[in-house]
């Protein structure tokens, strides 16, 4: 069965650079939701969006932003990026079923330096 | 806001049972949901309980009692394969199913 794509796998920036993340969810998923997780630490919620259009925001940066284009893929865009970015960036998608089809992609390394 | 109380590490031996509790504090409540985890792996999800009482998925196991804001999620015949982070996660509204973890449990199975 097809997952939540998530690229690039791994990821390194500069400090004050830019980053972007993708991710493909599920085929029929309408929901997408972004989150982060530090070393040692839970996944944070950043933002979702349902239907193409923001549906909630969490903790994100100013610095960050998203969107879901009309394919329903995903972009997580991250500019003057700081140590404290670094992180794993996970993506999920659902299909408005609930927790039962809410899947994870394989996330995102992303290493600031 | 939302905050879930669960242990931070607990160790059980090959072939046994273990049990781990979760507590939440939160503005609203619609379920809670387990994830296991690996070390850099995906969350991948366990199991669900909206309601109050038990959900059986093979050898795991979770419990929900809505009045006492309190769950658990129970593994039997535990395997090596098991040593991995547990998470208990609340959704807060229909419709809106992000999640908010708690901070994870290590679990460690020895032989």
């Amino acid at each position: 069965a097809a997952g939540v794509i998530q690229s690039p796998r791994h990821l390194i920036k500069e400090k004050r650079e830019t980053a972007t993340l993708k991710c493909y969810p599920i085929p029929r998923h309408d929901t997408v939701y972004w989150y982060q997780q530090g070393p040692g630490q839970d996944p944070q919620f950043l933002i979702s969006f349902y239907e193409k259009m923001q549906s909630d925001k969490g903790s994100i940066p100013d610095r960050f932003s998203a969107q879901q284009f009309s394919d329903y893929h995903s972009e997580l865009n991250m500019s003057s990026l700081e140590l404290g970015d670094s992180a794993l960036y996970f993506c999920a998608s659902s299909s408005g079923t609930g927790p039962y089809g809410y899947t994870f992609g394989s996330g995102t390394r992303l290493t600031v330096v | 806001g939302q905050s879930l109380e669960q242990p931070s590490e607990v160790t059980a031996v090959e072939g046994a049972i273990v049990q781990i509790n979760c507590t939440y504090q939160t503005s609203g409540f619609y379920g809670l949901s387990w994830y296991q985890q690996h070390d850099g792996g995906a969350p991948t999800f366990l199991s669900y309980n909206a309601l109050d009482g038990l959900e059986e998925t093979g050898r795991f196991s979770s419990f929900l009692s809505r009045s006492d804001s309190y769950g658990y999620l129970l593994l039997q015949e535990l395997q090596m394969k098991d040593s991995a982070s547990y998470f208990c996660a609340v959704t807060v509204g229909a419709g809106s199913y992000q999640l908010t973890f708690g901070k994870g449990t290590k679990l460690s199975v020895i032989p």
